[in-house]
């Protein structure tokens, strides 16, 4: 596509529900990359796909988050039993091969809160 | 490891003031250097950017260059306009391949013109 579309743009959910954010990158862009926003907090990496592996998982903040990759395309960020905290909006960014020139494309986000 | 340093926000300008927002960096390896800009209730769009030393990015009036000696990337813009009211990252990478292609952001600042 165009940009990068990520949905929903936001989510609502009761804790201890499970959540699935999605994410769209540009066609074409073999990196994906999963931040998360929380107010006060800055940008946060979370994980990171080269195709669809993830080399680097080291952000992700507890092992109630899971992501995956299928198809070199369309990711999903899964969140188990969500928790209060867990509240933030949910940044994806693709870039093609090489990113380090080029820069990453994001989202728009999901805006989740877990009530 | 990775690091950016912003000035702290919010900063507040009148209209046609001159802006500098400063940057500072550590990094392991040879960095490529990012200004990305979020206006209110949007995702992250890349405002400008450099890949080596010295060099200077520019986009819509705003500018940055790449300075290894200082290790810095300050943003400049030399007459504000209220539409430029949003909150501006800093941003490094310093990977080709691999987990170092993750964007190491600072905490942000926030601007806001004034009329």
């Amino acid at each position: 596509g165009a940009g990068v579309s990520q949905s929903p743009s936001n989510k609502v959910t009761e804790k201890g529900k499970d959540v699935e954010l999605r994410c769209d990158p540009i066609s074409g862009h073999t990196a994906l990359y999963w931040y998360r926003q929380s107010l006060g907090q800055g940008l946060e990496f979370l994980i990171y796909f080269q195709g669809n592996s993830a080399p680097d998982k080291s952000g992700l903040p507890s092992d109630r988050f899971s992501a995956e990759r299928t198809g070199g395309s369309v990711s999903t960020l899964t969140i188990q039993r969500t928790q209060q905290e867990d509240s933030a909006v949910y940044l994806c960014a693709s870039s093609p091969e090489g990113g380090r020139s080029y820069g990453y494309t994001f989202g728009s986000g999901t805006r989740l809160t877990v009530v | 490891g990775n690091s950016v340093t912003q000035m702290e926000g919010p900063v507040t300008l009148s209209e046609e003031a001159f802006l500098t927002i400063n940057c500072t960096y550590t990094a392991t390896g040879y960095p490529s250097l990012f200004w990305y800009v979020q206006y209110p209730g949007e995702g992250l769009q890349l405002l400008l950017k450099a890949t080596k030393a010295d060099d200077k990015g520019s986009n819509k009036g705003f500018e940055a260059t790449y300075r290894k000696e200082t290790t810095s990337f300050h943003l400049e813009k030399g007459s504000v306009q209220v539409s430029d009211s949003a909150v501006y990252f800093c941003a490094l990478t310093t990977g080709t391949s691999g987990s170092a292609r993750q964007l190491t952001f600072g905490s942000g600042t926030q601007l806001t013109v004034l009329p």
